[in-house]
């Protein structure tokens, strides 16, 4: 059972576009959320990362969007470029008990010249 | 990535043959993680640590055992490799509880079981 749900499973956007990933969550014990990027042949390494105290969170082009009540956030990339062309993955951990991150299904983007 | 190594970065075996995977790190990073990585799955997390001698099942820990005697080095085996077992594995790494803090992750090690 996927604790975390993520669309779309790809994307294709044009250059300067804005690419937008989704994810949802049940569990409410959910309190740290997540990014990685992944390049073929290469591990995930963190992007960005939220907390459900803020509703949004922005580094350079790329921007979390929180809603706690609907228990969703996503992922926009503003200005979106080629070199952005990658595998995103959303996450989700609790704060407490098990030492767990919870990852998406993953979104491939493709960004075309 | 961050001071982490995989060996060996590919593999094929046969079905019933038990494989070892190394993950080793030069970060002292107290804790060490074990993933899959699956088409339609994400990241799962097999197995992890939280200090020498220290380990515990993840979510799909079912025919893997792993080992850590030293800070910097986590290993994960599979006692009877089964084709259901082809994936890409991962290492990650972290300073604090994973959970909430930054996991490094390793380049990965593609096995393939026939």
């Amino acid at each position: 059972q996927q604790q975390v749900k993520q669309s779309p499973q790809s994307l294709i956007v044009q250059k300067g576009g804005i690419s937008i990933i989704n994810c949802a969550y049940e569990n409410t014990a959910f309190d740290y959320f997540p990014w990685y990027q992944q390049f073929p042949g290469k591990g995930p390494a963190l992007l960005i990362a939220i907390r459900p105290d803020v509703s949004e969170k922005k580094e350079g082009r790329f921007t979390i969007s929180f809603n706690k009540s609907a228990k969703q956030f996503s992922l926009h990339i503003m200005d979106s470029q080629p070199g952005d062309s990658a595998t995103y993955f959303c996450a989700a951990s609790p704060q407490t008990g098990a030492n767990n991150l919870f990852f998406g299904t993953g979104t491939r983007l493709t960004v075309i010249p | 990535d961050a001071g982490i190594t995989q060996s060996p970065r590919h593999k094929v075996t046969e079905t019933g043959t038990p494989v070892t995977l190394r993950c080793h790190q030069t970060e002292n990073h107290r804790y060490m993680y074990w993933y899959r990585q699956d088409p339609g799955h994400g990241l799962r997390l097999i197995h992890y640590s939280y200090g020498v001698k220290d380990t515990d099942k993840g979510e799909v820990s079912d025919g893997y055992s792993v080992s850590r005697s030293k800070t910097e080095d986590f290993l994960l085996t599979l006692e009877s490799a089964t084709s259901s077992q082809t994936s890409v594995y991962f290492c990650a790494t972290s300073e604090r509880r994973g959970g909430t803090d930054t996991q490094y992750f390793g380049p990965g090690t593609r096995l393939t079981v026939l």
